[in-house]
């Protein structure tokens, strides 16, 4: 069965500053995506980023940044020049047919 | 456009009432669908999916149950709510044909906190 764990629970930043928040997980897949979702307190969920497994280029989307390791299973979130907006819970998730999702790291960004 | 549309939005039901939340998608045919649920402060469990019509496939076994009477409507009931059941709920569809790789993903209804008191 594929799992994905966050070991973070909870992580602060200070605005402008990097934060890179971690997550790995476990499948016996090669073809697979890779997803990080930003759940703010009206718990919509906002796609933030997305990788292929199949690519070796790391994905971004502006201030956001992935380090994706396919050996080590590994897939972390940078965010770079944080924003009090990025405040929120953000959710790693793995996909096949189906979205599974880690525990979650919340993370606080102070002024 | 491709919207997907989830209510109630919020619900407070006594301990042994039934249940019935809907989802439905516009937009487009032949969806993945699903059915998560979110604990206070926690992750989202996957409790649901379909791949089609009359099609459901069961994560966690428990007190609740899905339909999908037809190709856009997802509906997940119980016929006895339980205090655990409490959470929010969220729905979420997934093309099935892939299409352009930068627009793969899944998009997640606006979700109902349910409360059983």
């Amino acid at each position: 069965a594929q799992t994905v764990t966050q070991s973070q629970p909870e992580m602060s930043v200070q605005e402008a500053e990097t934060v890179t928040l971690s997550c790995t997980y476990d499948t016996s897949e090669n073809n697979y995506y890779l997803f990080w979702y930003k759940q703010p307190p009206s718990r919509q969920m906002i796609l933030v980023i997305r990788q292929e497994a199949y690519k070796q280029q790391n994905a971004t989307e502006n201030r956001f940044s992935v380090n994706f390791q396919k050996a080590a299973k590994s897939f972390s979130l940078k965010i770079s020049d944080s924003q009090l907006g990025d405040t929120a819970m953000y959710f790693c998730a793995f996909d096949t047919d189906k979205l599974i999702f880690g525990t979650g790291t919340r993370l606080q960004v102070f002024p | 456009s491709q919207t997907i549309h989830q209510w109630p939005a919020t619900l407070v039901q006594p301990v042994g009432s039934p249940l019935s939340l809907e989802c439905t998608v516009e937009g487009t045919s032949n969806p993945n669908l699903y059915w998560y649920r979110q604990a206070a402060g926690r992750g989202l469990q996957l409790l649901f999916y379909s791949v089609g019509i009359g099609q459901i496939s069961s994560e966690v076994p428990q007190n609740l149950s899905a339909s999908r009477p037809q190709d856009r409507q997802f509906i997940l009931s119980s016929k006895k709510l339980l205090l655990s059941d409490s959470g929010f709920y969220l729905c979420a569809w997934r093309r099935k044909v892939y299409g352009p790789r930068a627009l793969y993903g899944y998009t997640f209804g606006s979700g109902t906190r349910l409360t059983v008191v």
